[in-house]
């Protein structure tokens, strides 16, 4: 069974700071991870990390994945009150099921 | 505008009532999926479904049912033997065949069981 596994569960930090959330995951036959973010409602898009694409970036947020040591960071610098959210990591295995497979994802605060 | 429109926002459901929860997509995307959300668990997959008139069971379908009669739609109905159907439930949808999957959701439905 696929699992992925993220951490810290919460993590509370004042604005400008910098954070680190981390995913790691086991699955059969890896094909990408994702990285979404979640304030109120829908989980928006933020990354997507492959074999051959294992570094993101965009602004304030970059994210590294590490096929080796099967995991993924997502760094957020120079945080804002607006980067207070969930933030969720999926992978998804392939396969004919198109299933992606969820961690239960970080609550981030960040206070003014 | 393309996207995934779900409805109600919110849904107050009598312990022993049968509701529904609409999810319709303009995105011409092949696949739907329905997700549960409770506090802390992060989401769970209960149905999803690759094409019209055929769609398979998540890891937590155990009272809920779903169809898919028009590529649009994936409507979920949640019976009375759900136990604990009080949560947040999300709809998404992704293009089939795409090698990496990403997935696009909808607004969400909170359910509330009284």
């Amino acid at each position: 069974e696929d699992k992925v596994v993220q951490s810290p569960l919460s993590l509370v930090v004042h604005e400008g700071d910098t954070v680190t959330l981390n995913c790691s995951y086991e699955v059969t036959n890896f094909r990408s991870l994702l990285w979404y973010k979640q304030e109120k409602k829908a989980p928006t898009f933020l990354f997507m990390l492959t074999s051959s694409g294992i570094e993101k970036k965009s602004g304030r947020l970059s994210s590294i994945l590490d096929k080796k040591e099967l995991s993924s960071i997502l760094n957020i610098t120079a945080t804002q009150t607006g980067d207070s959210a969930i933030y969720l990591c999926a992978v998804y295995s392939g396969g004919s099921n198109y299933k992606l497979t969820f961690g239960k994802g970080t609550l981030l605060t960040v206070n003014p | 505008d393309g996207g995934i429109t779900q409805s109600p926002k919110y849904l107050f459901r009598k312990e022993g009532q049968n509701v529904t929860l609409s999810c319709e997509q303009n995105l011409n995307h092949d696949a739907m999926y329905w997700y549960r959300q409770d506090p802390g668990q992060g989401l769970r997959l209960i149905y999803y479904s690759q094409i019209v008139n055929d769609f398979q069971k998540g890891d937590i379908a155990e009272g809920y049912s779903v169809s898919r009669e028009k590529k649009e739609s994936f409507p979920l109905t949640v019976t009375s033997a759900q136990k604990n159907p009080t949560a947040f439930y999300l709809c998404a949808s992704s293009p089939l065949g795409g090698r990496f999957n990403e997935q696009f959701f909808g607004p969400g439905t909170r359910l509330t069981v009284l």
